[in-house]
């Protein structure tokens, strides 16, 4: 499967617990976005990364959320702490530039909080 | 500041009659559009982008959006729906006045199809 790779596709955490959600882009795409979907909101950004940097993160609470895109291995979404409010489907999305080139999804993580 | 509005939450159509999506945009400059379909439990998968070459832009499964600047309009449609095109639909702008990052989506438009 040459597609963006989200794994797991559905994680249950405690509150209070972390919670790691892992990205890997298509074959040969080095630009990795994350967004957040909430019901009745819709899909919001959240961070823009390429290999080992983050290009936009202005979508990110300003606590507890961290993303990282390493030189090797996938992006992680690491969020600390979890909330029940974090409680939602996570996409990453990946494409071949920046810019205007279409983003392909992949299937998304949902987080579910107890 | 880049936004789209899509017209309608939910739209009901028969099978064999015509799709209409509305979605109206708001953009400094000229905005680069997409819309994506999303069944459920499963990501979104690009229909069609708009990128300025062509108002008129063809899609996948027979889709296809035209892009109106007079109306800031890039309303989807598909001439004859199919039970397999119920799902949700979204309309998305890329952000920014300079090309780059995030895309900024619609609220979705769910989309039935009854025989």
């Amino acid at each position: 499967n040459a597609g963006v790779m989200q794994n797991p596709r559905h994680l249950v955490r405690r509150r209070g617990q972390e919670a790691r959600l892992r990205c890997s882009p298509m074959k040969g795409h080095s630009h990795v976005y994350w967004y957040r979907q909430l019901p009745e909101e819709g899909l919001k950004f959240m961070v823009y990364l390429q290999k080992e940097n983050i290009i936009d993160e202005s979508g990110m609470p300003k606590e507890r959320f961290s993303a990282e895109f390493p030189k090797e291995g996938p992006s992680i979404l690491r969020i600390q702490q979890v909330v029940r409010g974090d409680s939602a489907a996570y996409f990453c999305a990946s494409s071949l530039q920046g810019g205007n080139q279409p983003q392909h999804f992949g299937d998304g993580t949902r987080l579910s909080i107890l | 500041a880049q936004s789209v509005t899509q017209l309608g939450s939910h739209v009901s159509v028969s099978e064999g009659a015509l799709v209409l999506l509305r979605c109206n945009y708001s953009s400094s400059v000229p905005p680069y559009l997409f819309w994506y379909v999303q069944y459920p439990n499963q990501g979104l998968q690009l229909l069609l982008k708009y990128t300025s070459a062509a108002t008129l832009v063809k899609g996948i499964n027979g889709f296809e959006a035209e892009f109106k600047k007079s109306e800031t309009s890039f309303h989807l449609t598909k001439p004859s729906a199919h039970m397999s095109d119920a799902a949700e639909y979204f309309c998305a702008v890329i952000r920014g006045e300079k090309a780059g990052t995030a895309l900024i989506f619609g609220k979705g438009t769910t989309l039935s199809v009854s025989s």
